[in-house]
């Protein structure tokens, strides 16, 4: 398994201004996405973290809107850019770490974002 | 339409029943994974099925992936007030061994 955190765990924030979410895991992983959770939703794939080269995004995602870091394989980062109210959700990040032929996905605790 | 149905939506049973939640496709899943999550915050692995027939099983909790591989079952045994919580479902539709798709959940409350 990994142990994942997240900074920070709740913000409240006002809308047009940008917030940057850190992903942080206790071990070297090659995968690490980013998902949003919208109220009484599921969750929902943002884009996937590569180590060293640009973020592969899920349709309805733009980097420009969703800018991504990942300087090394324990750490990832995802901003939330020119928020506005249904920006509000639960920001998850998620890890693979390799097991047979598919990864076992374990889950950070989540950021809980709302924008006023 | 859901690429991934779970049902029932929510549930509430008397501590010590039985329950089944289960999670379809009507794609093959690749790989899939069950989940539970507290109101607000993150989620808890509890297992991950990868071939037809798989069955696993951990304390009073068994999950199950069918033959053809589009359905599942989380089936919990004397369930506890510790068993309360939000049950998710993620398959890994596309084949690509990496990202998920997820259920709509099932939120269980366990009463005295």
């Amino acid at each position: 398994s990994a142990v994942i955190s997240q900074k920070p765990s709740r913000d409240i924030c006002q809308r047009g201004t940008s917030l940057t979410i850190q992903c942080q895991v206790d071990s070297q992983v090659t995968m690490m996405f980013w998902y949003r959770q919208q109220p009484g939703q599921s969750l929902t794939l943002i884009a996937t973290a590569n180590q060293g080269s640009e973020a592969t995004y899920e349709s309805g995602f733009v980097i420009d809107k969703f800018p991504i870091s990942r300087p090394n394989l324990t750490f990832s980062t995802l901003t939330v850019s020119n928020m506005s109210p249904e920006d509000s959700s639960i920001y998850l990040c998620s890890v693979g770490t390799s097991g047979n032929s598919h990864y076992e996905q374990y889950f950070g605790p989540g950021t809980r974002l709302t924008v006023t | 339409s859901q690429e991934l149905e779970q049902s029932p939506q929510s549930l509430i049973v008397q501590e010590g029943k039985n329950l089944t939640i289960n999670c379809t496709s009507s794609k093959t899943l690749y790989g899939l994974y069950w989940y539970k999550q507290k109101y607000g915050e993150g989620l808890i692995f509890l297992m991950m099925l990868q071939k037809g027939g798989e069955e696993k099983s951990h304390e009073k909790i068994t999950a199950k992936l069918d033959e053809k591989k589009q359905q599942s079952s989380l089936h919990i045994t004397a369930s506890q007030p510790s068993h309360a919580g939000i049950y998710l479902c993620g398959a890994d539709i596309s084949g690509t061994a990496s990202k998920l798709t997820f259920g709509t959940g099932t939120r269980l409350q366990v009463t005295l």
